[in-house]
C-alpha cells in the first residue's frame, strides 16, 4: 500500500473550516484514500473515504485532486471536540492487507 | 447494535510473561484486525483474522499470535513479553477484509511491561 505524508500539526479557530492536507504521490489506481481520527486515549474513528470523486458526509468533506496524488479533509465548522490526531491512509480494495498509519496530523481547535 | 469492545482496559505485566487480550467485534462483522500503538506513534498493523483464519500480517515476530472464534470474537496473545511491548493495543472489526472495508475500532487495552 502507498505511503502518505501529512503535516505533524495544525491549528484552527473554533467555527472556522479546518483543511487537513495529505500527500500520497505513489497511490495506485485501485487504492482508496481513508481518513480516521483519534481523540486522546480513544480508538481511531472512521471519518470518510474516497477513490477519485469528492465525497461528503455528515462529518466532513474529502477533496481528491484529479491526479489523485493528494487530498484534503475539510471539517467545515470545527469545534473543540474536533481536536484530535487525523490519519490519512491509502489501501487497496482486496489483496494483501497491510494498512499503514503514519503519525498523522495533530489538529488543535482553539476558542 | 453493539460496538467493538476490548478487555481488559489496562494491564501490567513483567518482562518474560505472557498476555492475552480480548476483542468482541461489532455485530455482523466477520473480520478483526489488531494494531499496536506506541506512545506518540500511529497504530501499527499486527495481523487480521477473517472467518477464523489469519488473513494478513504486519512486521511482528511469531511471539505475537492470535485466534478468531466462530462468533468472530478474537484474542491477541503475546509471549515472552519485552519492555518495548508496552503500548495501546487496538482491535478493529469490519464487515469483510476486501472491498472498501471500513474499520470500527475499540477503545484499546493499555499494556505496561515492567
Amino acid at each position: 500500500d502507498a505511503k502518505t505524508t501529512q503535516p505533524p500539526s495544525m491549528d484552527c479557530a473554533e467555527g472556522r473550516a479546518a483543511n487537513l492536507p495529505c500527500n500520497h504521490s505513489t497511490i495506485s489506481g485501485n487504492e482508496y484514500v481513508y481518513w480516521y481520527r483519534q481523540i486522546h486515549s480513544q480508538g481511531p474513528q472512521y471519518i470518510i473515504h474516497g477513490l477519485k470523486n469528492n465525497e461528503t458526509n455528515e462529518m466532513a468533506s474529502l477533496i481528491i485532486t484529479e491526479d489523485r496524488k493528494s487530498s484534503t479533509l475539510i471539517l467545515p465548522h470545527a469545534t473543540l471536540r474536533d481536536t484530535a490526531v487525523y490519519y490519512c491512509i491509502v489501501k487497496a480494495a482486496g489483496g494483501s492487507y497491510i494498512p499503514t498509519f503514519g503519525r498523522g496530523t495533530s489538529l488543535i481547535v482553539h476558542p | 447494535e453493539t460496538g467493538v469492545t476490548q478487555s481488559p482496559t489496562h494491564l501490567i505485566k513483567t518482562r518474560g510473561q505472557q498476555v492475552t487480550l480480548r476483542c468482541s467485534s461489532q455485530s455482523g462483522h466477520n473480520t478483526v484486525s489488531w494494531y499496536q500503538q506506541a506512545l506518540g506513534q500511529g497504530p501499527q498493523f499486527i495481523f487480521q483474522y477473517y472467518r477464523e483464519e489469519e488473513n494478513g500480517r504486519g512486521n511482528f515476530p511469531p511471539r505475537f499470535s492470535g485466534l478468531q472464534f466462530p462468533n468472530y470474537s478474537s484474542e491477541l496473545n503475546v509471549n515472552a513479553l519485552e519492555l518495548d511491548d508496552s503500548a495501546l493495543y487496538l482491535c478493529a472489526s469490519s464487515l469483510d477484509p476486501g472491498f472498501t472495508d471500513t474499520q470500527y475500532f475499540g477503545p484499546g487495552t493499555r499494556l505496561t511491561v515492567l
